[in-house]
């Protein structure tokens, strides 16, 4: 079975610039979540959806927003991008997530490295 | 989990030894905690989860031990081998929050 698959896998934009990043769940998985891993924060939660719905949003600006499709595919998008943003941005996929009474098993793609000039 | 800046913990253990990879949370409502492990270049992988109404749960070759009166978590890891070389992540979820809230990381390096 294919695993989460992102792309790009690496970009390179400029300040003021907007990026959108793509990702493919693992068949069958309705939960999509996405985060953003820097060496200095971490892995941090970005927002989670599930049957094309946001269902739940961790602490970023509103210049980081996201969408499902209907066959669960997801984007995500930054807009006016800043030199904070560079990071290694992950998408993790699972059945039903944790709000939906899934567990905390997620599968995570190999990411899309942002660089942000 | 603790908070490290850039450089992560790190821990270096023989091949064929057993490790330990330790975890402080801070929120007394966690209710959920789970171990990743990252490999360079690729995306987090699930290990083992334990409920907050366990203190122990064991996995193929892996132990996770909860300790919620000093808000503690362990990875035992028996038998290390070169592949279990990696950053290891402890991840927490609180209450209805049903977000997971990971830890800084500890780098794994086993020696040959």
């Amino acid at each position: 079975k294919a695993g989460v698959t992102q792309t790009p896998r690496y970009l390179i934009k400029t300040r003021g610039q907007q990026v959108t990043l793509s990702c493919s769940p693992i068949s069958g998985h309705r939960s999509v979540s996405w985060y953003q891993q820097t060496p200095g924060q971490g892995l941090q939660f970005l927002f989670e959806y599930f049957s094309e719905t946001q269902r739940n949003k961790g602490n970023f600006p509103g210049r980081f927003s996201g969408r499902q499709f209907s066959n669960s595919r997801s984007e995500m998008n930054v807009s006016t991008l800043e030199l904070g943003d560079s990071a290694l941005y992950l998408c993790a996929s699972s059945l039903k997530g944790l709000a939906g009474g899934g567990t905390g098993e997620l599968f995570f793609g190999e990411g899309s490295r942002l660089t942000v000039l | 989990g603790e908070s490290v800046g850039l450089h992560l913990p790190t821990l270096s253990v023989q091949e064929g030894d057993n490790s330990i990879i330790n975890c402080a949370y801070s929120n007394s409502a966690s209710d959920y905690f789970i171990w990743y492990k990252q490999e360079s270049g690729k995306g987090p992988q699930f290990i083992i989860d334990i409920r907050s109404n366990m203190d122990k749960r064991q996995g193929q070759r892996v132990t996770v031990l909860l300790n919620k009166t000093v808000k503690h978590l362990s990875l035992q890891i028996a038998a290390t081998q070169p592949g279990d070389s990696a950053v290891y992540f402890c991840a927490e979820n609180y209450g209805s929050a049903r977000q997971l809230t990971f830890g800084s990381g500890t780098q794994l390096t086993v020696l040959p």
